[in-house]
């Protein structure tokens, strides 16, 4: 069971280069999301998805887009890259199971570490 | 969310147990407490989590108080791969399924 797998794991972007960072997960999740990192700080959320074909904006949405067309896959996609968005990015899932909502963890991807300069 | 609040760092050594406190005085009744971990900036590793009893797994066990404003992780027997950053989490229905993550403890386990 492979879980949250994030590629590539490392990237350079120069500045106003794009490029799609690949999230797939292999549990059968609805709820899907992106996150930022940066150094000493902790995660914010950039997109999130509660199925295929609907996302909706978390707390740093501007300079990235997402699409959901899969349960499996959730890519996020940087237009035009700016110095503002090195950052290590992570991918995580979440199902909501029995219980109620919240009462599963969500599940990490190891992260994609991103530079651009 | 519920604002949770943590002590930056803690030291513990080797074979000791580690007990980690959190404050969350605004968690909701529906919320459920979480504890993560992140380990030199790995993806946060999921440790455990509760609603109201005490919780125990493989890897912690999770003590709520009664009033639910605080809880304690403890790792039984720490060891050096125990050091990361520790991040408790109030999550639940209706939130808008975001994790906080906060500044959360620093955890050095120490020879």
């Amino acid at each position: 069971n492979a879980g949250v797998t994030q590629t590539p794991k490392f990237r350079i972007l120069k500045i106003g280069q794009s490029m799609t960072l690949q999230c797939t997960q292999d549990m059968n999740h609805n709820y899907m999301y992106w996150y930022r990192q940066d150094p000493g700080m902790g995660l914010k959320l950039i997109y999130y998805s509660v199925g295929a074909g609907i996302t909706d904006k978390g707390e740093v949405p501007n300079g990235y887009n997402v699409s959901r067309s899969t349960t499996e896959d959730f890519p996020l996609r940087l237009e035009l890259a700016a110095p503002s968005q090195t950052s290590v990015y992570f991918c995580a899932s979440y199902g909501a199971g029995t219980g109620g909502r919240g009462n599963q963890p969500q599940h990490f991807g190891d992260g994609t570490r991103l530079s651009i300069l | 969310d519920a604002k949770t609040t943590q002590p930056p760092s803690m030291d513990c050594a080797e074979g000791r147990a580690a007990n980690l406190p959190c404050n969350h005085s605004t968690i909701s009744g529906n919320e459920y407490v979480y504890w993560y971990r992140q380990i030199h900036s790995q993806g946060p590793q999921y440790i455990i989590h509760g609603l109201k009893n005490n919780e125990t797994n493989e890897m912690a066990s999770l003590i709520i108080t009664e009033d639910r404003k605080s809880s304690t992780l403890i790792l039984p027997h720490a060891t050096l791969r125990d050091t990361a950053v520790y991040y408790c989490i109030g999550w639940g229905a209706g939130t808008a399924s975001k994790l906080t993550f906060g500044t959360g403890t620093r955890l050095q386990v120490t020879l």
